[in-house]
């Protein structure tokens, strides 16, 4: 019940292309949904997040889709561009009791120039 | 505004020693936890220290462990280092203990021979 489930494990995208990330969890008391994005030799850094009363957010070229029913959520890359590559990681946290991030496995995505 | 700052960046360790690995979260930020990166299983959970006190524990035996000073610098330490301890450990700080996202640090690559 504590999984949070990532695909894919690797995407390629063309310059300019819309990459699409999801994840799925299974703890209903799971309310607080963030993404992190992790470059070579370095520590994973917050994109966006987003909390089960609201259904979609966005930040720039990133958006967080949630479908709360489903226990699914989602990041969308508009636009995206060579920088864009790198590791993507959801997770999700409960904020009481026990706090701590479950995170999914990581999703490699390369944007090709 | 200095962000996490872990010391070391690299070790290299023997088999059967002892590490210390050191985190200075942002300042003002309370909470500091500690996740082990690794290829296989990903990124998981250690502890969270908050206020100086082991708020939650991961699953992990009872060689790994940390403790927060009071100005939230905070060291985890493994005893009796075994080969499957070769990781990234990351380090992350928080504002608040609940419900913020956390900020890591670029973190401490560790390899045991």
């Amino acid at each position: 019940q504590q999984q949070v489930k990532q695909s894919p494990q690797s995407l390629i995208v063309q310059k300019g292309g819309i990459s699409i990330i999801n994840c799925a969890y299974e703890n209903t008391a799971f309310d607080y949904f963030p993404w992190y994005q992790q470059f070579p030799g370095k520590g994973p850094a917050l994109l966006i997040a987003i909390r089960p009363d609201v259904s979609e957010k966005k930040e720039g070229r990133f958006t967080i889709s949630f479908n709360k029913s489903a226990k699914q959520f989602s990041l969308h890359i508009m636009d995206s561009q060579p920088g864009d590559s790198a590791t993507y990681f959801c997770a999700a946290s409960k904020t009481s009791g026990t706090y701590k991030y479950i995170f999914g496995t990581g999703t490699r995505l390369k944007v090709l120039a | 505004k200095a962000g996490v700052t872990q010391t070391p960046r690299y070790l290299i360790k023997t088999r059967g020693q002892q590490v210390t690995l050191s985190c200075s979260p942002i300042s003002g930020h309370r909470s500091v936890s500690w996740y082990q990166q690794t290829p296989g299983q990903g990124l998981q959970f250690l502890f969270e220290y908050f206020s100086e006190t082991q708020r939650n524990k991961g699953n992990f035996p009872g060689r790994f462990s940390g403790r927060q000073f009071s100005n939230s610098r905070s060291e985890m330490n493994v005893s009796t280092l075994e080969l499957g301890d070769s990781a990234l450990y990351l380090c992350a700080s928080s504002l608040e203990s609940r419900g913020g996202g956390y900020t890591f640090g670029s973190g401490t690559r560790l390899t045991v021979v």
